[in-house]
């Protein structure tokens, strides 16, 4: 069964606008992971953000993690249509564990 | 940095017979894990593997097979297949599983049982 559900389902926005996707999860983990997903290709690794973490940057992307609520949320400010893919969280329960995926969410950028 | 390279990108087989997959992995990297991706289940992880060694496996039935060699290449093997195997096989690489790290994707291959 999948560990992270991502909501919502699926998000379509104009270009310019913020993104907010939302991620629970269920048991404890050790980092909770984005990645991203173009069509039918390969996942790219977007942030990790360790379980000691609350907040983490980098560029257009802002991830928080709340493991009080297990959950965490990922921002992008100032969407382009570049940015229409489907993310994934993915939670990591520590060492010999395996990496879990939710079904993912489908971001959709109008130009 | 070469990425994590899987052989081949398209593959059509029958039902009944049975498949072999190949993933290279980014030089370094000793830990390669593989999953199912359909639409209905989503991301599924099939096994990973550290150092030749399978650590982890998920819950697919015995038909669904890895290695890993001494050079991290990895494949996966499935036999007597089924309509429900067509999915897109991803695998990914890092550094380690001891300490958590990202793991990188292929571009992955598409399996198409007829």
């Amino acid at each position: 069964s999948q560990q992270g559900e991502e909501d919502p389902q699926a998000l379509s926005i104009q270009e310019g606008e913020n993104a907010t996707m939302n991620c629970s999860y269920k048991t404890s983990i050790n980092n909770l992971q984005w990645y991203r997903q173009n069509s039918g290709r390969g996942l790219v690794h977007l942030i990790l953000i360790r379980s000691n973490e609350r907040e983490k940057h980098s560029g257009r992307l802002r991830v928080t993690l709340d493991t009080s609520k297990k959950s965490s949320s990922l921002l992008i400010t100032a969407s382009r249509a570049a940015d229409t893919a489907s993310y994934f969280c993915a939670t990591d329960p520590g060492a010999n564990s395996k990496l879990t995926f939710g079904k993912g969410i489908t971001l959709s950028v109008r130009p | 940095k070469a990425g994590v390279t899987q052989t081949p990108r398209y593959l059509i087989k029958t039902r009944g017979q049975q498949v072999t997959l190949s993933c290279s992995p980014i030089s370094g990297h000793r830990s390669v894990s593989w999953y199912q991706q359909t639409p209905g289940q989503g991301l599924q992880f099939l096994f990973e593997y550290f150092s030749e060694t399978q650590r982890n496996k998920g819950n697919f039935p015995g038909r669904f097979s890895g290695r890993q060699f001494s050079n991290s290449r990895s494949e996966m093997n499935v036999s007597t297949l089924e309509l429900g195997d067509s999915a897109l096989y991803l695998c990914a690489s890092s550094l380690s599983r001891v300490v958590s790290y990202e793991q990188y994707f292929g571009p992955g291959t598409r399996l198409t049982v007829t």
